[in-house]
């Protein structure tokens, strides 16, 4: 069960688009359509932005947006604002029948 | 207010037990999977256990398979998490979360429970 694989940190200007990547393997991210993203703010619980690889719940901004290939399934935030400064996980169903989080990315808002 | 309150959190020995609650209110519960994640101070998120909503089919994280026990209770609206032999590492903050489906997402958090292991 190791963790899916995030970069440590991502940055960008008010306004820009930015990508987060989450790599697994044909057994999890790959194998199945259950990834989900999560934005969480120190001191706080993780919040739902993305399920189904690339559906979003109702009341989360349309500048989040999912996506996936391969083994790889992306997280773009676009218009990049500062309560987007958060970490983010993403998450997949495994053929193990068990859940797996990725690494986690910081995102800092310059 | 649909929400997820846990409790049961605090400071305990290395090899100690420990039990953590999570009260589920103004939803059916049994409409859901439930599942527990927890979060090392400064650290990641990590998937700890999910059982589903009949209890029928119940999953584990290689880390703690073997010395934790998932549990649910209908009548009352509560998950539990039995902690056995704990460890230093073990130390975290215990997320409880609820998913349509043992596969689907966590739509919903509790606030946590920090779990301190320590001598």
């Amino acid at each position: 069960q190791s963790a899916l694989t995030q970069p440590a940190s991502v940055s960008g200007s008010p306004g820009q688009s930015i990508t987060i990547s989450c790599t697994g393997t044909n057994s999890d991210v790959g194998g199945y359509n259950y990834v989900s993203w999560y934005q969480q703010h120190p001191g706080r619980a993780p919040k739902l932005i993305i399920y189904d690889v690339d559906d979003r719940p109702s009341g989360v901004s349309q500048r989040f947006s999912g996506s996936r290939s391969g083994n790889t399934a992306s997280l773009t935030i676009s218009g990049l604002q500062a309560e987007d400064e958060a970490d983010y996980y993403c998450n997949s169903y495994t053929s193990a029948i068990t859940r797996v989080f990725g690494t986690g990315t910081r995102v800092t808002v310059l | 207010e649909v929400q997820l309150v846990e409790s049961g959190g605090g400071l305990v020995q290395p090899g100690r037990s420990l039990r953590l609650s999570c009260a589920a209110s103004e939803f059916t519960f049994d409409d859901y999977a439930m599942h527990w994640v927890r979060q090392a101070p400064g650290k990641g998120l990590e998937w700890v256990s999910g059982i589903s909503w009949d209890s029928s089919r119940i999953a584990y994280a290689d880390s703690v398979r073997g010395r934790f026990t998932i549990s649910r209770d209908s009548a009352k609206n509560s998950l539990y998490l039995q902690m056995n032999s704990l460890r230093v590492d073990d130390t975290a903050f215990y997320y409880c979360t609820r998913a349509r489906f043992l596969e689907f997402e966590f739509d919903l958090w509790g606030q946590g429970t920090l779990v301190t292991v320590s001598s």
